[in-house]
Order: C-alpha cells, then structure tokens, then sequence
C-alpha cells in the first residue's frame, strides 16, 4: 500500500525556519515526481515546489521562491522541504503529493500525505 | 501562470440530483485537466485525468469533459458521500495551478 506521512509542522514565529519531511512507503519511491501543496486554513489549494526523479529539475511558486527549498533522499525515500524566512502567509496544512503519469501521459497527484500543519505566528 | 476559474464557487444539491461544475482555464491547456475531490480535514483525491478519464477505483457516476479551454465535471446522481469541495487542476506547464474549489452542499 502506498503511503506518505507528512510531518514536521508546528508553531514558528515570523522570520523563523521549519523543516518539514514527507516519509514514503509501498512504492519505488525514487521513480516519481513529488510536490509540496498547501492549502491555508478554509482556502483552496496551492502548489508550492516540485522536484524531479533524480532532482534535476526543481521548481518553486514565486510566494517562496528564495526562502523553501525542496529535496529528496531516494536512498531513505524521504522528501523534504526546508522553509526559512517564514511569513504569517506560509500559515497552511503542507501536503506531500505524488506525480503520476501512468500509460496515458497525463500527470496527475494520485497520492497525498495526510498534511502538517505550520502555523507562523508571533 | 495559467490561471483557473471555477464556477459556481457553491452549489446546494440534493441526493440524486446531477450536478455539473464547469473550468475555465486561461489559455488552452488542451486535456491536461484533473478534478479532485476534498473532504473537510482530509487531503484530496483525484477523480478524473485528463480531463476525462476516469481514476481507478473512482464510482462511474464521475465524468469529465472538456478540451483547450472549457471543462466540467459532472457527477450523474448524487450520493451522500459526494458533498464535499471539488477542484480542477491543470497539469499542461509549471506551475501547476488549482482552481479556486466548488462546495457542493446539500
């Protein structure tokens, strides 16, 4: 069964770092794709960062752009994403999410981990 | 970005009824349109890929259509279980972006 445990949120005073970790399990984790998506408390979804199979290609919304950084370790199946320079902004549920592409070629998230919350406060 | 509209932003419904929701993306994205679907306290799960195909597991009563830049997704007969907030996604370029979400109520 595949699964993907988020953990890592707490309470952060503004211009503080947390790092948040995405453990996964079930799958060969080093041959997909994987976001971070957050979603603010009664807000809709929103895509922070993505990276590669092999961490080739890294991307960020320009809301982060400079201040999280995502990473990968296949040989632990961990992804993580290291937050600096936190805003009251950044106050979200942090979802890990899994790329999918299957025969079609169609992308999709087809798992997600249950969330952390990050609450950025002073 | 490619931005994306949804509409309505709530819908009340009844078991049974058929509901549709509709996506509007910015410029074409051609069939690269998710739907997922979200209950409160939980992630999302995909329902629909492509802006048609039907993920596995997912009740038939699901259905997507749509190309380039209109899309909908359309549920046949409402269960209980199907109250809950929809999105689109487009999967065509990064960033990938939501749609603002639909709450279908009872």
């Amino acid at each position: 069964e595949v699964q993907l445990v988020d953990s890592g949120g707490g309470l952060v005073k503004p211009g503080g770092s947390l790092r948040l970790s995405c453990a996964a399990s079930g799958f060969t984790f080093s041959s997909y794709s994987f976001n971070w998506v957050r979603q603010a408390p009664g807000k809709g979804l929103e895509w922070v960062s993505s990276i590669s199979t092999g961490s080739s290609y890294i991307y960020y919304a320009d809301s982060v752009k400079g201040r999280f950084t995502i990473s990968r370790d296949n040989a632990r199946n961990s992804l993580s994403l290291q937050m600096n320079s936190l805003r009251a902004e950044d106050t979200a549920v942090y979802y890990c999410a899994r790329d999918y592409y299957g025969g079609s070629g169609y992308k999709r998230i087809d798992n997600w981990g249950q969330g952390t919350l990050v609450t950025v406060s002073s | 970005d490619i931005q994306m509209t949804q509409s309505p932003s709530s819908l009340s419904a009844s078991v049974g009824d058929r509901v549709t929701i509709t996506c509007r993306a910015s410029q074409s994205i051609s069939s690269y349109l998710n739907w997922y679907q979200q209950k409160p306290g939980k992630a999302p799960k995909v329902l629909i890929y492509g802006a048609s195909s039907l993920q596995s597991g997912v009740p038939s009563r699901f259905s997507g259509s749509g190309s380039g830049t209109d899309f909908t997704l359309t549920i046949s007969s409402l269960q209980p279980e199907d109250f809950a907030t929809y999105y689109c996604q487009q999967s065509y370029s990064t960033p990938i972006t939501f749609g603002q979400g639909t709450r279908l109520e009872i």
